[in-house]
């Protein structure tokens, strides 16, 4: 199993560019979540999907859309593109989504993004 | 400001001695704690983790203690080795699937 791939690895925008990161996961995960991590920071959960064609907000949505069309993918869509948007963007899977089974979640390699 | 955090953001540590990394949270009702290690231009990776009828649990080289008392989780390293080299975070289980992370704590081991 390639568990979870990220594409691009990196990417330069322009302020009110958009663009997708991609996110795929081979696991047969139902659960996947999207974070950004800034500098000195830990992961601020921004979207995450408990199944195909369900989606919700995390922690710090605003900027951002995602859809779920298979349980394979879950790609995050960045509309106009701001400064404060520069991060690192990670993709995690998990199983279930329930910790009764202490089920972890499961990284991708990450997305970095810089804004200008 | 955030649920969980750790007390230091670095660690300078001696290849061969023991690390602690600690951390502190402030949801009470929060049931499950993760420890994760990510390297440099890596995703975190899954350490250990712990539930809250537990006060400790080992794993390969690894220990986690919790102490619901205060609200203190720590996760303690044996024999550090230059691949343990990484930033650590704590993470708690606020509501079933959603994590909330702390800031990290950077590792380095001394040769």
């Amino acid at each position: 199993n390639a568990g979870v791939t990220q594409t691009p690895k990196f990417r330069i925008l322009k302020i009110g560019q958009s663009m997708t990161l991609q996110c795929t996961q081979d696991m047969n995960h139902n659960y996947m979540y999207w974070y950004r991590q800034d500098p000195g920071m830990g992961l601020k959960l921004i979207y995450y999907s408990v199944g195909a064609g369900i989606t919700d907000k995390g922690e710090v949505p605003n900027g951002y859309n995602v859809s779920r069309s298979t349980t394979e993918d879950f790609p995050l869509r960045l509309e106009l593109a701001a400064p404060s948007q520069t991060s690192v963007y990670f993709c995690a899977s998990s199983y279930s989504g329930s910790f009764d089974r202490q089920e972890t979640q499961y990284f991708g390699p990450g997305t970095r993004l810089l804004v200008l | 400001g955030e649920s969980v955090g750790l007390h230091l953001p670095t660690l300078s540590v001696q290849e061969g001695d023991n690390s602690i990394i600690n951390c502190a949270y402030s949801n009470s009702a929060s049931d499950y704690f993760i420890w994760y290690k990510q390297e440099s231009g890596k995703g975190p990776q899954f350490i250990i983790d712990i539930r809250s009828n537990m006060d400790k649990r080992q794993g390969q080289r690894v220990t986690v203690l919790l102490n619901k008392t205060v609200k203190h989780l720590s996760l303690q390293i044996a024999a550090t080795q230059p691949g343990d080299s990484a930033v650590y975070f704590c993470a708690e289980n606020l509501n079933d699937y959603k994590l909330s992370f702390g800031a990290g704590t950077t590792v380095t081991v001394r040769a």
